[in-house]
């Protein structure tokens, strides 16, 4: 079965850190370009990230340039979205997406409250 | 980053067909903006509908179609169902690699 977990969502205080990890399964995770998108609740869907197939490049929204990086370790089929300087702005479900935005995840709640 | 605009909110009577509207503020649609149409009920993830202007996965209902109209992208369904009830997003690809979704568009069956 073609599945993509998230987990590492949570509470965290703005300015804060937080690490998503998305470990995918049934698929050739290796050959495909892989995506991350969130929603803020009630809200809609934003592209946030996108890496290509074997990491070497890689393009953010504007909105979390140089806050987020997005990486993959092939090997461990997982990728992974680093989150630094957390704004309240940035508490939103995320989704993890591959290839042509035909595999998402079931999303993880990441909450950026003091 | 260019803005993808749709439709607030549509109405559709069951078994009607309604067609939703994605359009760029940088112009005209076309086919290199590589469309994308995603539905998304309440508490589920968003699945695709449409990719590539008007291509369908295995899972995507015959009653739903894809294809350029009048500068957007654009999604039609043909008679529809109660379960058809969601909001429907776009996505458009642009240059670098950084693509935009519309604001989503709410349709209702009644």
């Amino acid at each position: 079965e073609v599945q993509l977990v998230e987990s590492g969502g949570g509470l965290v205080q703005p300015g804060g850190s937080l690490r998503l990890s998305c470990a995918a399964s049934g698929f050739t995770f290796s050959s495909y370009w892989m995506h991350w998108v969130r929603q803020a609740p009630g809200k809609g869907l934003v592209w946030v990230s996108r890496i290509n197939s074997d990491g070497s490049s890689t393009s953010y929204a504007d909105s979390v340039k140089g806050r987020f990086t997005i990486s993959r370790d092939n090997a461990k089929n997982t990728l992974y979205l680093q989150m630094n300087s957390l704004r309240a702005e940035d508490t939103a479900v995320y989704y993890c997406v591959g290839g042509a935005f035909d595999i998402w995840g079931q999303g993880t709640m990441v909450t950026v409250s003091s | 980053q260019a803005v993808v605009t749709q439709e607030p909110s549509l109405t559709v009577s069951p078994g009607g067909t309604v067609t939703l509207t994605c359009g760029s503020s940088t112009g005209a649609v076309t086919s290199g903006h590589y469309p994308y149409w995603f539905q998304q009920k309440p508490g589920q993830a968003p699945r695709t509908l449409i990719y590539d202007t008007s291509n369908k996965h295995s899972w995507t209902p015959a009653r739903f179609s894809g294809s350029l109209l009048g500068g957007k992208a654009a999604l039609t369904l043909s008679g529809a169902q109660p379960e058809d009830e969601a909001e429907y997003y776009c996505l458009l690809s642009y240059s670098g690699a950084r693509p935009g979704f519309g604001g989503g568009t709410k349709l209702t069956v009644l």
